[in-house]
């Protein structure tokens, strides 16, 4: 089967503008789950969703960063006003229910000029 | 709050040499404990996990044991391949308690990551 898909796989954009980064997860997998990667930072989470659970949104850098999965599937990330810092690798990955294996997509790469 | 601490890299070795990266972490309950590995131009995937203490996971010919006492996990593999070149992460997911006596698996807080050249 098909496994977690994420688009577009490049993004470029000038500061200020607002980005949506989308993800497919597997198909019946309930939890999803939004990472960035950087070279300054390393992997960091930022958002994770579990059924119809509200979000565990601790791991978000400020407000200008915001996702919602809608009908318990796909999700969008979304960085409003981006800046240079934002520039990043983006990984989504989702589990089975009660699973303890996260598969990852393959990573937006956003580039904030 | 959770953390995990890996060895400084990049790593280099010879082809069948042994490897080992050291892996610490800390976390107020009793967390299970991954390592990922992203290969050149792919994503990442699991490549062992533990969820208890003294469990070890195995994968690929690569080993690593849950130590409580030490707080560690660290990545072994007796003789290396060019092809275990990659990026090799530690993580931990705090566990919680889910309906019906199950478990889940959370977020997961990842160290650095180290890089591993192998040459023939």
């Amino acid at each position: 089967g098909a496994g977690v898909s994420q688009s577009p796989s490049n993004k470029v954009t000038e500061k200020g503008k607002d980005v949506e980064l989308r993800c497919d997860p597997i198909s019946g997998h309930t939890a999803l789950y939004w990472y960035r990667q950087s070279l300054g930072q390393g992997l960091e989470f930022l958002i994770y969703f579990q059924g119809n659970s509200a979000p565990d949104k601790s791991g978000l850098p400020s407000d200008r960063f915001s996702a919602e999965r809608t009908g318990g599937s796909v999700s969008t990330l979304t960085i409003q006003r981006t800046q240079q810092e934002d520039s990043a690798v983006y990984l989504c990955a989702s589990s089975p229910h009660r699973g303890n294996e996260q598969f990852f997509g393959p990573g937006t790469r956003l580039t904030v000029l | 709050g959770n953390s995990v601490t890996q060895m400084e890299g990049p790593v280099t070795l010879s082809e069948e040499a042994f490897l080992t990266i050291n892996c610490t972490y800390t976390a107020t309950g009793y967390p299970s404990l991954f390592w990922y590995v992203q290969y050149p131009g792919e994503g990442l995937q699991l490549l062992l996990k533990a969820t208890k203490a003294d469990d070890k996971g195995s994968n690929k010919g690569f080993e690593a044991t849950y130590r409580k006492e030490t707080t560690s996990f660290h990545l072994e593999k007796g003789s290396v391949q060019v092809s275990d070149s990659a990026v090799y992460f530690c993580a931990l997911s705090e566990n919680t308690p889910s309906g019906a006596g199950g478990t889940s698996y959370g977020k997961l807080t990842f160290g650095q990551g180290t890089i591993l050249t192998v040459h023939p």
